[in-house]
């Protein structure tokens, strides 16, 4: 079965430092991996996603993300954070199996909290 | 191009009455996706359509919930019965294809309210 952790329910940076928010998965296959962002009182917005290829992948609004496969870890992070930045995180993963649909399985989600 | 819209934004309606919650995919998708968000809480799925069929309705809570599509375009969750337990944001999202590689585009959701 699928599953990810989110572990920190909330995460508070200072305007302008390195932020890292943590996810890790389980899952059979070869995952795919994606991060979503909610804003209050919206739908979520994708971000970045993973599915092959350089571990490093780089997202909208200057998010990146690095795959670790042998830590089964997918963290965002954004070299320096906006007060902007600040929302709702969900990290999400289904099982890359070949054909077929396979379940988004979405984290609990850490609210990333930028203070000026 | 226009997203995914959802209506009503928000709904309030009494314990036992049926409601219906209407999505409308982007134009072109042919997956389509139901999801339950808690408050305070992550993403519950609940059904997927590939075209106007519902290959995997494992995520429904019970009986109470149904779900169409027609015309490969906008799908009714429909609920009967409420519950003050159904009280949640449903969420709607859709993509070009059913397959787990391609990214869903979520619409806003509707709140629901169950007295």
């Amino acid at each position: 079965a699928q599953s990810v952790a989110q572990p920190e329910d909330q995460v508070n940076v200072a305007e302008g430092n390195p932020l890292t928010v943590k996810c890790t998965y389980s899952v059979s296959g070869n995952p795919y991996l994606f991060w979503y962002v909610q804003y209050p009182n919206r739908g979520l917005q994708f971000l970045l996603k993973y599915i092959t290829g350089d571990n490093l992948v780089k997202g909208s609004y200057g998010f990146e993300a690095e795959f670790n496969k042998s830590q089964t870890s997918f963290h965002l992070k954004k070299p320096s954070a906006l007060v902007s930045d600040s929302a709702l995180y969900f990290c999400a993963v289904s099982n890359g199996a070949s054909g077929g649909y396979n379940k988004l399985i979405f984290g609990a989600g850490t609210r990333l909290a930028v203070h000026p | 191009g226009a997203g995914v819209s959802q209506s009503p934004s928000n709904k309030v309606t009494e314990k036992g009455k049926d409601v219906e919650l209407r999505c409308d995919p982007i134009s072109g998708h042919t997956a389509l996706y139901w999801y339950r968000q808690r408050l305070g809480q992550g993403l519950e799925f609940l059904i997927y359509f590939q075209g106007n069929s519902a290959p995997d309705k494992s995520g429904l809570p019970s009986d109470r919930f149904s779900a169409e599509r027609t015309g490969e375009s906008v799908s009714t969750l429909t609920i009967q019965r409420t519950q003050q337990e159904d009280s949640a944001v449903y969420l709607c999202a859709s993509s070009l294809q059913a397959s787990g590689y391609n990214e869903q585009f979520f619409g806003p959701g509707t709140r629901l309210t169950v007295l």
